[in-house]
């Protein structure tokens, strides 16, 4: 059963607008999110993190929101740029378990 | 900087070879990770170790073991190759230290598997 899930496969969207990446969860226990992004036949990359404390975490272009009633959190990217293109991973721990990751989100961002 | 190699970024194997997948990171970590990228089904752990000679099955461990005898070093072996494990291989380490990047994983390059 699929802890923490990303219903949207892929997502386009034009420069210059925003990218709003959607992550669910299902574990009450996890108290930490993260968001990480790959390229093609590289690893993937820490982006941004929240602490189930918190309901949002800026940083730059990257804010992630919490809603942790809806066990719901979203990545959104403003202003989007064609570097953006990616594979987005939502994930989520708590204590020193491992982190479970979603299935991913291919976003496109178009000139 | 932070650092996680993986010792191929590619290799072809046949079926029924063993094949050795090696991870080395420099931030002594004490936490690693292996996992398995496929297109649809996301990144997928196969076996994790908290500290040197320990090791845990993650959520697809079947036709993989692993070897932790050096806390920088974390091998991942399949003992008998198969056409079903030709995917993307990566490694992961993580600190347990308070305070510093909790929870942040640290990924190595991959290594791009094929079975034939």
């Amino acid at each position: 059963d699929q802890q923490v899930k990303q219903n949207s496969p892929s997502l386009s969207v034009q420069e210059g607008r925003i990218s709003i990446l959607n992550c669910d969860y299902t574990n009450s226990m996890f108290d930490y999110f993260l968001w990480y992004k790959k390229y093609p036949a590289e690893g993937p990359t820490f982006l941004i993190s929240i602490s189930s404390i918190k309901d949002k975490n800026e940083d730059g272009r990257f804010t992630v929101f919490l809603n942790k009633s809806a066990k719901h959190l979203s990545l959104h990217i403003v202003p989007s740029q064609p570097g953006d293109s990616a594979v987005y991973f939502c994930a989520a721990f708590s204590g020193n378990t491992p982190l479970v990751f979603g299935k991913g989100t291919r976003l496109s961002v178009i000139a | 900087d932070v650092k996680v190699t993986q010792s191929s970024r590619y290799l072809v194997k046949r079926t029924g070879e063993k094949v050795f997948l090696e991870c080395v990171q420099d931030m002594d970590h004490e936490n690693m990770f292996w996992y398995r990228q496929d297109p649809g089904l996301g990144l997928r752990l196969i076996y994790f170790s908290y500290d040197v000679k320990m090791k845990e099955k993650g959520d697809i461990p079947e036709g993989y073991s692993v070897s932790r005898e050096k806390k920088e070093r974390f091998s991942l072996i399949l003992e008998s190759a198969s056409t079903n494990q030709t995917s993307m291989y990566l490694c992961a380490s993580k600190n347990n230290h308070p305070g510093q990047g909790k929870g942040e994983q640290y990924f190595g390059p991959g290594t791009r598997l094929t079975v034939t």
